[in-house]
């Protein structure tokens, strides 16, 4: 019962780098998430997708790239990494809407 | 602006004591309200949730308490565990739209 991966789970990358983070689901589920997680600002949404094909921005989406070309997986994409996007990332995926599930997070420094 | 809002934003409680963490909402059209457990190193995982067509529900230690004229919500944790370590997030939807998130609240319980 693999649930929700994410890949890798620990990143160092330079400024101006390319970044893809990984997020892999098992259950077919129709959405899902990315968010971030910073110290002081808790869970922000960067994007997400309420099925194959289709994304839609959340709180912060600025200098990500998302797509979904299946519906068990959700790249998030980094064009030129920043400092200001050293965080925790989180993919999450939900059915309803209501219970979302969680992935172990990924943790990206950009140095 | 930020739709939910929880405090305190660190707790210490001593062990076999009543951990509480609040949360504000403004949205009156929010109709989902759960609460997130993340322990370090880990992704959050739904604790417990409500529906507004109820004051208060209980789940073992953790019971939700529900105020809807003052649109408020809170979490009380009974008995409290140094295994209930953790940050708890607090958040709130309507129907199928995304989570909003409070910003969190790390608790400690001392033994």
């Amino acid at each position: 019962d693999a649930g929700i991966t994410q890949s890798p789970r620990y990143k160092i990358t330079e400024t101006g780098r390319q970044v893809t983070l990984m997020c892999h689901q098992t259950w077919s589920h129709s959405y899902m998430f990315w968010y971030r997680q910073d110290l002081g600002h808790g869970l922000r949404l960067i994007y997400y997708s309420a099925a194959a094909d289709i994304t839609d921005k959340g709180e912060v989406p600025d200098g990500y790239v998302v797509s979904r070309s299946k519906t068990e997986n959700f790249p998030l994409t980094l064009e030129s990494a920043t400092r200001s996007q050293t965080s925790v990332y989180f993919c999450a995926s939900t059915n309803s809407g209501n219970t979302i599930y969680f992935g172990e997070g990924s943790w990206l420094t950009v140095v | 602006q930020q739709q939910v809002k929880q405090s305190p934003q660190s707790l210490i409680v001593q062990k076999g004591g009543i951990s509480i963490i609040n949360c504000a909402y403004e949205n009156t059209a929010f109709d989902y309200f759960p609460w997130y457990q993340q322990f370090p190193g880990k992704g959050p995982a739904l604790l417990i949730a409500i529906r507004p067509d109820v004051s208060e529900k209980k789940e073992g230690r953790f019971t939700i308490s529900f105020n809807k004229s003052a649109k408020q919500f809170s979490l009380h944790i009974m008995d409290s565990q140094p295994g209930d370590s953790a940050t708890y997030f607090c958040a709130a939807n309507k129907g199928y739209s995304t989570l909003t998130f409070g910003k969190g609240t790390m608790l400690l319980v001392s033994p």
